[in-house]
């Protein structure tokens, strides 16, 4: 069975520093791209961005780009989400998600987005 | 900032026809954008529905279809039933990133 079994939920205070994790199974690792999604308490789903865990190429969203850190251990075919120092803001579920891309015979592009991880609830309050 | 639009909420009796549309700020949605539809309801993560405009995957039901209208990427739900009552989001691509649609809140009523 393909899955993405995430770490668990988290308590911080601001300030500190955070590493969530994204283990993937049942599938090469390496060939898929993971992408991270945020949804904040009551919001929708938020694009963070995605990394190529054959060579740790990196696609952050603008609205990402230097908040967070992303990277992974291709050894035990893990992705990690990274705070070097959270907010209150960052109160979120966070989802990662393989993305699969494929070109068929036409040359025609698809792409989707499954399994998802069973997501990890961040909470940052002092 | 790229922007994709999504009907806030919409209302559908059992048994009939809803569908949501996904526009986005830069332009008409073509295939380029590869729209992906996901499912989610509360307490779950989301679950992928349609990918690529039009393609379900095997778990998608067969009153669930994709496409594009009008410069718009569309879900289609026809013969509702009560567990589609659910939040709905379409997926873009533009140019190595992606942007959710804010989603829709779909009631079966």
């Amino acid at each position: 069975e393909v899955q993405l079994v995430q770490s668990g939920a988290e308590v911080k205070k601001p300030g500190e520093s955070l590493r969530i994790s994204c283990q993937g199974s049942g599938y090469s690792f390496t060939t898929y791209w993971i992408s991270w999604v945020r949804q904040m308490p009551g919001k929708g789903l938020e694009w963070m961005g995605r990394i190529d865990p054959s060579d740790s190429y990196i696609n952050y969203s603008p609205s990402f780009q230097g908040l967070v850190t992303f990277s992974t251990d291709k050894s035990i075919s893990t992705a990690y989400l990274q705070w070097d120092s959270l907010k209150a803001s960052d109160t979120a579920i966070y989802y990662c998600v393989r993305q699969v891309q494929h070109y068929d015979s036409s040359g025609f592009y698809y792409d989707w987005f499954d399994p998802w991880g069973q997501g990890t609830l961040v909470t940052v309050s002092s | 900032q790229t922007v994709v639009t999504q009907e806030p909420s919409l209302t559908v009796s059992p048994g009939g026809t809803v569908t949501l549309t996904c526009a986005s700020s830069t332009g008409p949605v073509t295939n380029d954008y590869s729209p992906n539809w996901f499912q989610q309801k509360p307490g779950q993560a989301p679950r992928p529905l349609i990918y690529s405009t039009s393609n379900k995957h095997s778990w998608t039901p067969a009153r669930f279809s994709g496409s594009l209208l009008g410069g718009k990427a569309v879900l289609k739900v026809s013969g509702v039933q009560p567990e589609d009552e659910a939040e709905y989001y379409c997926l873009l691509y533009y140019n190595g990133a992606y942007v959710f649609g804010a989603g829709t809140k779909v009631t079966v009523l």
